[in-house]
């Protein structure tokens, strides 16, 4: 059983530039769930897709948006960069969604480096 | 604003050493509570998701506890050993926003 795939794993941009993320869920899961992690921080809830429709959102700034497929892939974009978008992203994926009793699955990242 | 807190932030053992961590969370709205697992250079990894008050979970030699009312959970490791060094992750469902918050973690570190 395939786990969770995101790409790219690594990815280094430009100030200002605007970046895609990609995450692709186990088969038959429904929710994506995306967070960010910087040093010193514990895991930030971004936003949740399910079933193509968001969710929940975190409290980030509108710069950070993301998208769901029909086959459930989902995308997050970040534009106008900021040095202090450099992180690790994490999207992990669910049966029904992120909050309750259901186990999240995680890919193994993307880190973003942004000079 | 929901505040989920763990402590210690890191710990450092001998092999063989037992050892528990807390994590600590609204005792209201209460949804569920999970622990991960994240060792470096990994995902994190699903240990146990509890749902009701008195919970008690265990794998291997890994064992959780919730209490709800009071808004805690406590991990603990019986006889550490090398492979169990990794960050040990929280997370609070919340019923009534839908999200899932993220304590910072404890690193515990099981010196050979």
């Amino acid at each position: 059983k395939a786990g969770v795939t995101q790409t790219p794993r690594y990815l280094i941009k430009t100030r200002g530039q605007q970046v895609t993320l990609s995450c692709s869920p186990i088969s038959g899961h429904r929710s994506v769930s995306w967070y960010q992690q910087t040093p010193g921080q514990g895991l930030q809830f971004l936003f949740e897709y399910f079933s193509e429709t968001q969710r929940n959102k975190g409290n980030f700034p509108g710069r950070f948006s993301g998208r769901q497929f029909s086959n459930s892939r989902s995308e997050m974009n970040v534009s106008t960069l900021e040095l202090g978008d450099s992180a690790l992203y994490l999207c992990a994926s669910s049966l029904q969604g992120a909050s309750g009793a259901n186990v999240l699955t995680f890919g193994a990242g993307s880190r973003l480096t942004v000079l | 604003i929901l505040n989920v807190e763990q402590s210690p932030q890191s710990l450092h053992v001998q092999e063989g050493d037992s050892t528990n961590f807390t994590c600590s969370f609204p005792s209201s709205n209460f949804y569920a509570l999970h622990w991960y697992r994240w060792e470096t250079a990994k995902s994190p990894e699903a240990l146990f998701v509890m749902t009701l008050n008195g919970d008690e979970k265990k794998k291997g030699q890994i064992s959780a506890t919730l209490n709800t009312k009071e808004g805690y959970s406590y991990l603990y490791i019986k006889g550490s050993q090398p492979e169990d060094s990794a960050t040990y992750l929280c997370a609070f469902g919340s019923s009534n926003t839908g999200k899932l918050i993220f304590g910072q973690g404890t690193t515990l570190q099981v010196k050979p």
